[in-house]
């Protein structure tokens, strides 16, 4: 069974620009979740989709958006980088939502973001 | 909002030594509690979960944790380390009646030698 995919894996972005992420669940999970990992900060919740609506929402700002497709992939875009923003993003399925009933979240490697 | 306590950020200890990795979490309601690790370069496995029930939860990989109410610590412990074992270690807390969205401790970095 093909675990969580995220693309890229790296990338490289200037201060301003904008950035679109994506997140291929494991296959029959409908909850997507979104994290932000940074060496200051830890990891951050940023947002979590299930059947193709934001069920829950961390505290970042409107910059950072996302959303769910109906094969259950998500992207998460965040515009106007900010050097703030450079970071090791997370995305995490689960069957039926974050910590649920079956408690457990499926993290994907990453994609981590550097702003210039 | 459910926060977490890892109360050591590096933890160094030698190949078949015991380990204990501390969390405390700030709630006096029922939550659910979870170890994570994250060996370098990859996501996050879950190591084990505290959802109800017995209070001692076994996991992967020979770690244990005990969940203990009225101190409201969830410990991760393993009675004899690997060099494997080598990653970051992050203590999670749900709570049921806020979406179930995990707040992550900063994490433990445990540093198994020789």
């Amino acid at each position: 069974k093909a675990g969580v995919t995220q693309t890229p894996r790296y990338l490289i972005k200037t201060r301003g620009q904008q950035v679109t992420l994506s997140c291929s669940p494991i296959s029959g999970h409908r909850s997507v979740s979104w994290y932000q990992q940074t060496p200051g900060q830890g990891l951050q919740f940023l947002f979590e989709y299930f059947s193709e609506t934001q069920r829950n929402k961390g505290n970042f700002p409107g910059r950072f958006s996302g959303r769910q497709f109906s094969n259950s992939r998500s992207e998460m875009n965040v515009s106007t980088l900010e050097l703030g923003d450079s970071a090791l993003y997370l995305c995490a399925s689960s069957f039926s939502g974050a910590g649920g009933p079956t408690g457990e979240l499926f993290f994907g490697e990453g994609s981590r973001l550097t702003v210039l | 909002a459910q926060s977490v306590t890892q109360l050591d950020s590096q933890v160094p200890v030698f190949e078949e030594a015991p380990v204990e990795l501390r969390c405390n979490y700030s709630s006096s309601v029922s939550v659910y509690l979870f170890w994570y690790v994250q060996y370098p370069n990859q996501g996050l496995q879950l190591l084990l979960k505290y959802l109800s029930g017995s209070t001692l939860v076994k996991g992967i990989n020979g770690f244990e944790a005990e969940f203990n109410k009225s101190q409201t610590s969830f410990h991760l412990r393993k009675p004899s380390v690997h060099i494997s074992d080598t990653a970051e270690y992050f203590c999670a807390v749900s709570d049921p009646g806020s979406g179930y969205a995990l707040n992550f401790g900063k994490g433990t970095s445990l540093l198994v030698t020789p």
